[in-house]
């Protein structure tokens, strides 16, 4: 199965952009990348999601490399809100999600 | 608001015990599914379903069923709880059966305790 691989931990100042990298260099043609995170004491929320092509919308933008074996969210400004776990997942058109470890974003005020 | 709901946040149970596990989705999904999550050990998959009555072994079977006789309600069971299947288990839902693309939407949690 193909893996994710993203770092432990990270911390970004408040209202600085945050770049959270992702390795997934056994992807296979048609999985999906997709981005989620995590709050305290909830269930994961879907952030963006993408195939090829770069994509943006009002939360985040995912920047994704020509051979789709790493990926990039980028949250243009932090705030304290967005500190999270955030998962970079791979989704198979089984339905089947192969989740990362997750990176632990802090944002200092 | 779609919504994704999970009958109980909190569960104590007792080795040996039968352990239901419920969560209904008001979003007309296809595709539903039960993870557990643990610490150091990110999300992992124990069973989906892609529709009524159909269900695909996940990562992390073992020690665990499902049910899926309407397409809202996904119920994951326990036959014999043990100490080692303490943990939060979530449900997640999303539209597209089979397809790559769809969105997860999650519930908040059960977290059980076998005791």
């Amino acid at each position: 199965d193909a893996k994710t691989t993203q770092p432990n931990s990270m911390e970004s100042n408040e209202e600085e952009p945050v770049h959270l990298p992702c390795n997934h260099s056994t992807i296979s043609g048609t999985d999906y990348i997709h981005w989620y995170r995590q709050l305290p004491s909830q269930g994961p929320e879907y952030v963006i999601h993408g195939l090829t092509s770069n994509v943006n919308n009002r939360m985040a933008s995912l920047a994704i490399a020509e051979d789709r074996k790493s990926s990039t969210l980028i949250l243009h400004r932090a705030t304290l809100r967005d500190a999270a776990v955030y998962y970079c997942i791979l989704r198979r058109n089984t339905g089947k999600l192969i989740f990362g470890q997750g990176t632990t974003l802090q944002v200092k005020p | 608001d779609v919504k994704v709901t999970q009958s109980s946040r909190y569960l104590v149970k007792r080795t040996g015990e039968k352990v239901f596990l419920e969560c209904v989705q008001d979003m007309d999904h296809e595709n539903m599914f039960w993870y557990r999550q643990d610490p150091g050990l990110g999300l992992r998959l124990i069973y989906f379903s892609y529709d009524v009555k159909m269900k695909e072994k996940g990562d992390i079977p073992e020690g665990y069923s499902v049910s899926r006789e309407k397409k809202e309600r996904f119920s994951l069971i326990l036959e014999s709880a043990s100490t080692n299947q303490t943990s939060m288990y979530l449900c997640a839902s999303s539209l597209l059966g089979g397809l790559g693309t769809g969105e997860l939407f999650f519930g908040e949690g059960s977290r059980l305790t076998v005791l």
